[in-house]
């Protein structure tokens, strides 16, 4: 049971270069979100989706793209990239009920020179 | 504004002391609060607490709501190393898992 799976682990990049974190969840949770997390801000929300087809934005969505094709699978791309976006991105997901606790994966690292 | 509120940011203890976590919070139509505790990677659910389930507790953990004050607190008793670790409160916004985080309590336990 794999759970929340992100890869890279961890990626540097060069100013203006973009990329795509990946995400996937095998749980079938309707469900899935990516927050990053920044020493003394904690877990903020960028993007969400209620489902397949559906996203919606968060707190700090400038500067990210996300889409869902399938239930399974949540990328999120960095579209420049800006030392501003230096952080640890989390994945998470949880069935869409107000009973369910987030699942999360192990977070990618990014570095942004 | 919602906002999630964790106090204090960060404590340190000695293994075996009790500790006191604080959340307090103002979120549109508060339906929950959810602990988790994060070691080095991904955050790990704890508790949650809803008007209908004010306590919780598992183990040496235990955690109260009280919806007057709008606040909730996570208690550990007879602390061990192995609890140090930040411990995020958050409560769902707008529709489940769109949580808004405290900004977390780093507990350091030292032996």
């Amino acid at each position: 049971n794999a759970g929340v799976t992100q890869t890279p682990k961890f990626q540097v990049l060069k100013t203006g270069q973009s990329m795509t974190l990946q995400c996937a969840q095998d749980m079938n949770h309707e469900y899935m979100s990516w927050y990053r997390q920044d020493p003394g801000m904690g877990l903020r929300l960028i993007h969400y989706s209620v489902g397949a087809g559906i996203t919606d934005q968060g707190e700090v969505p400038n500067g990210y793209n996300v889409s869902r094709s399938t239930t399974e699978d949540f990328p999120l791309r960095l579209l420049s990239a800006a030392p501003s976006q230096t952080s640890v991105y989390f994945c998470a997901s949880s069935y869409l009920d107000f009973n369910s606790p987030l699942h999360f994966g192990n977070g990618t690292r990014l570095t942004v020179t | 504004e919602d906002k999630v509120v964790q106090s204090p940011l960060s404590l340190v203890v000695h293994e075996g002391d009790t500790v006191t976590l604080n959340c307090s919070y103002e979120v549109t139509n508060f339906r929950s609060l959810l602990w988790y505790k994060q070691e080095k990677k991904a955050p790990t659910f704890l508790f949650m607490l809803t008007s209908s389930g004010i306590e919780k507790k598992s183990g040496r953990l235990s955690s109260i709501l009280d919806k007057k004050e709008l606040s909730s607190i996570l208690n550990i008793t007879a602390t061990q190393t192995g609890d140090s670790a930040i411990y995020l409160c958050a409560a769902p916004r707008k529709g489940q898992g769109n949580l808004i985080f405290g900004k977390g309590t780093k507990l350091s336990v030292k032996p």
